[in-house]
């Protein structure tokens, strides 16, 4: 079955850049989702086919992706980016998540 | 105001059966895809099941195949996740999502149930 890798964790300092890869035999060939989740929150969706952001979502969140990695992008990241990261995709009408990433801001 | 609202959650034995509910507002159920996720104790967000916009088609993670049942009533807007033969590895928080777009994803998340399988 399909698989999608991220590491476990990502730290990064107030104000510079986060990135959290996403990486999957064949995921050039998916559209990718990323979410965003608090310690007890819902999953929020922060982005969706690949790089378009839902309203709401600060401007800070980006996404890109190139071959077999997806990229989750978080300029001038602030304190209140903690939270973990899942990049999501749909292998025909069933949903496949990546392990998620733990992103700790110093 | 579009939101799901999902309930049902409680502690129970392994072995044993719990029907959760998730309750839309806002919206139709029955113009929307709806998909049950869980999140385990220490662990990441695992997809379970997932409901087609007509209600006929449904899909199941390998892990819940032939315990899970997910369903609907849309004369209350509302979509069931049937649970049965219940296993410690079965608890969580459980997410209703609704999914939208070509392509598809998840724009509505409910707040969750807790469901603990313990003896």
């Amino acid at each position: 079955s399909f698989e999608m890798t991220q590491p476990p964790s990502v730290s990064v300092s107030p104000g510079q850049t986060a990135t959290i890869t996403c990486s999957g035999e064949t995921l050039g060939e998916k559209y990718i989702c990323w979410f965003q989740q608090k310690p007890g929150q819902s999953p929020v969706l922060i982005i969706h086919q690949d790089f378009k952001r839902p309203s709401g979502i600060p401007e800070r969140f980006s996404g890109s992706a190139s071959g077999n990695t997806a990229t989750l992008t978080i300029s001038g990241t602030q304190a209140m980016d903690e939270a973990d990261y899942y990049c999501q995709v749909w292998d025909y009408d069933t949903v496949i998540f990546g392990g998620g990433t733990r992103l700790t801001v110093l | 105001q579009v939101q799901l609202v999902e309930s049902g959650g409680g502690v129970v034995q392994p072995g044993t059966s719990l029907t959760l509910s998730c309750a839309a507002s806002g919206f139709p159920l029955s113009n929307y895809i709806i998909h049950w996720v869980r999140l385990a104790p220490g662990k990441g967000l695992e997809w379970v099941a997932g409901l087609s916009y007509d209600g006929y088609s449904r899909y199941y993670a390998d892990s819940v195949k032939g315990r899970l049942t997910i369903s609907r009533d849309t004369s209350k807007n509302t979509v069931y996740l049937e649970m049965s033969s219940l296993r410690p590895e079965d608890t969580g928080v459980y997410f209703c999502t609704r999914v939208v777009g070509t392509p598809h994803y998840m724009d509505v998340w409910g707040k969750g149930t807790t469901v603990t399988v313990s003896s």
